[in-house]
């Protein structure tokens, strides 16, 4: 069936460093989303990228949708503590679909005391 | 304004009971979805509403599970004779209309344990 895969697990980094968490889809996507959940917090919506190749900036996040619309990706620069929690990517089941998401199991960024 | 609220937050219960968990959607949202979440999984499409419709229950893992939203506003998730493998995080979302390319609003979440 239709898989939506993110790496790594989990990422270590000093504050300060960067961040970058993969979404790889097993069906071409017609949009993805991002959502940001904080430890012991419900998933909160970052953004949604829908054409091929899409590049969105957010302060000190990176969103890319890759041309095939299969892969995707976040980057954050110089991460601060305000970042920690753990990143999902999302993508609809089918074509037409915009409801039935599909989640990744998220990227932990967790920041080096 | 208010987001998604649902009730209990936390729920303890035996196996072989029956629970029943509350979500009230964001007001004039017409889509509302219940997820699963376990420990360090994505959030698992369970069911959604479109109005008071479900317009896509199969995410439901069997018949144990059953959702209502009378009204088009306030949904309940129903568990039957619960088992120790339905423990998890119940996530409720709302969204202001299906299709198109709308973000979901979460709420909270009800975290349930099953003795």
């Amino acid at each position: 069936g239709q898989q939506v895969m993110q790496i790594p697990q989990y990422q270590h980094v000093q504050e300060g460093e960067d961040f970058t968490t993969y979404c790889n889809s097993s069906t071409t996507l017609s949009n993805i989303q991002w959502y940001k959940q904080r430890p012991g917090g419900h998933p909160v919506f970052l953004i949604q990228l829908v054409k091929s190749g899409e590049v969105k900036k957010q302060k000190r996040l990176t969103f890319q949708f890759g041309e095939a619309k299969k892969n995707s990706s976040l980057h954050i620069t110089a991460t601060q503590t305000t970042d920690v929690g753990t990143y999902f990517c999302a993508g609809p089941r089918g074509w037409d679909s915009n409801y039935q998401l599909i989640w990744g199991a998220g990227t932990k960024l967790i920041i080096k005391p | 304004g208010a987001g998604v609220s649902q009730t209990p937050s936390n729920k303890v219960t035996e196996k072989g009971k029956y629970v029943e968990l509350r979500c009230d959607p964001i007001s004039g949202h017409t889509a509302l979805y219940w997820y699963r979440q376990s420990l360090g999984q994505g959030p698992e499409f369970l069911i959604y509403f479109q109005g008071t419709g479900a317009a896509d229950d199969s995410g439901l893992p069997n018949d144990r599970f059953f959702a209502v939203r009378p009204e088009g506003s306030v949904s309940t998730l129903k568990i039957q004779r619960t088992e120790r493998g339905d423990s998890a995080v119940y996530l409720c979302a709302s969204s202001p209309t299906s299709g198109g390319y709308n973000e979901q609003f979460f709420g909270p979440g009800t975290r349930l344990t099953v003795l």
